[in-house]
Order: structure tokens, then C-alpha cells, then sequence
């Protein structure tokens, strides 16, 4: 069956440092990978999308890199600050569904201390 | 405008209760779909619009019936649920439904049954 892990439930850091959150999967072969932000009570919000052909993408203090090798992807936030603490999701279609069927990992906590 | 809204924030019903919930986009999106979420768990898809035909129905039990009666509103009916319903319900919109696209979510509906 397809899965999706992130490894870690809870990542603690301090402020000004670079989080490392992991996303691995098993038997998807997908096109792009997904990473979205999801604060408590509130639906996720979609950060970065990174295609199979694209090693890394940034955004401003955020950093995706994409191992369709390792079946990995690995989700950078550099310079943290606590503001950023949050729930990080990574999210993969459905291999062939022919419709959009973002399924989700469990996610990471991130906690940034002052 | 780039908001899904839904209504109402909070819902709390009992098991023979009849409600409904509602979302609403004015992005021009031709796709809309129904997650839930329960506490600490990823988001779980559970239907999905493409130009306002339903495509996925992912098994879900008939006391959840949804409805897109234009390219801008979508519904879901409840309808004799049960206190495991009890979640977050989110909804969430993106250009085709096509794949490879980011979703827009809205802030949720927290549905408690009793």
C-alpha cells in the first residue's frame, strides 16, 4: 500500500537555527510533492510544490529538495523563528488517480523557542 | 480573493440530526473537496468535485451526503451521524482537480456529535 512518513512527530529547535523536517514514501511513483503549514484549528496552507525534475526549490527562508532515488524529501526552514512553529505536512497525489487526491503524512510539530 | 470560507465554524448535533455545512469560493476554481481531519491526524480525503461532477468518493458512509449545486458552493449533508464523526471538516478548492495543483483550504468546521 501507499504510505507517506515523516519521521518525526515533534521537532524542537531554537530560534535562528535550521529546521530539518523529513518526508519519506513508499510505492507512489509521484510527479511532485506537496508541503503545506498547518496551525492548530485552522485548515492547511500550502507552502511549496517541487516536481520530480527539480532537485530543490526555495522560497524565502524555506527550502525543499526532492530524492525520487531515495523516495525522500527533505523540508528546510532556515533562520527560525518561533512564529514558525506549526505543524508541517508533506502531501502526495494518488499514483494515477486522474484527479487531484492529495493525501497527506501525519505531519511534524515544530516548536521554535526563543 | 483568494478564501475558501466555510460555515459554520463550529457545529454541534445530535445523532438524529439533520445539518449541513457549507463552503464557498470566488477563485474561478473548477474543483472542490471535502476533507476530515480528527484530532492529530492528517487531513483524510473524502470527496472530490471537478467541474461540479463528483469524481472520488472515497467509501464514504451515506450519512455524509455532498453537493456542488454550482462551480462556487459546495455542501455536505450530515445526517444520523455518529460521536466518532466528531472531527474537523475541511474543504478546499484548486484551479481543475486535475492533479499537480496546490488546494486552498478553508479555517474548517468543528463538528462535534452527541
Amino acid at each position: 500500500s501507499q504510505k507517506i512518513e515523516q519521521n518525526s512527530e515533534a521537532l524542537n529547535i531554537q530560534e535562528g537555527k535550521t529546521a530539518t523536517l523529513t518526508c519519506n514514501y513508499t510505492n507512489y511513483s509521484p510527479a511532485y510533492l506537496q508541503w503545506y503549514r498547518q496551525d492548530p484549528g485552522r485548515g492547511p496552507v500550502f507552502l511549496l510544490l517541487i516536481r520530480e525534475n527539480e532537485k530543490e526549490k526555495r522560497k524565502e527562508r524555506l527550502k525543499v529538495t526532492f530524492d525520487t532515488t531515495l523516495k525522500q524529501s527533505l523540508f528546510h526552514i532556515t533562520a527560525s523563528q518561533p512564529a514558525d512553529s506549526a505543524t508541517y505536512l508533506c502531501a502526495l497525489d494518488r499514483t494515477n488517480s486522474g484527479y487531484s487526491t492529495l493525501t497527506f503524512g501525519k505531519g511534524t510539530m515544530l516548536l521554535v523557542s526563543p | 480573493d483568494t478564501e475558501v470560507t466555510q460555515t459554520p465554524k463550529h457545529l454541534v448535533m445530535g445523532m438524529t440530526n439533520k445539518k449541513s455545512l457549507k463552503c464557498e469560493q470566488h477563485m474561478g476554481h473548477r474543483a472542490m473537496y471535502w476533507y476530515k481531519q480528527k484530532a492529530k491526524k492528517p487531513p483524510e480525503l473524502m470527496f472530490v468535485y471537478s467541474y461540479e461532477k463528483l469524481s472520488i468518493n472515497e467509501s464514504v458512509p451515506s450519512r455524509f451526503s455532498p453537493e456542488c449545486p454550482n462551480s462556487s458552493l459546495l455542501n455536505l449533508h450530515l445526517h444520523a451521524l455518529q460521536p466518532e464523526d466528531s472531527a474537523l471538516y475541511l474543504c478546499a478548492s484548486s484551479p481543475t482537480g486535475q492533479g499537480r495543483e496546490k488546494l486552498f483550504f478553508g479555517s474548517g468546521t468543528q463538528l462535534s456529535v452527541l
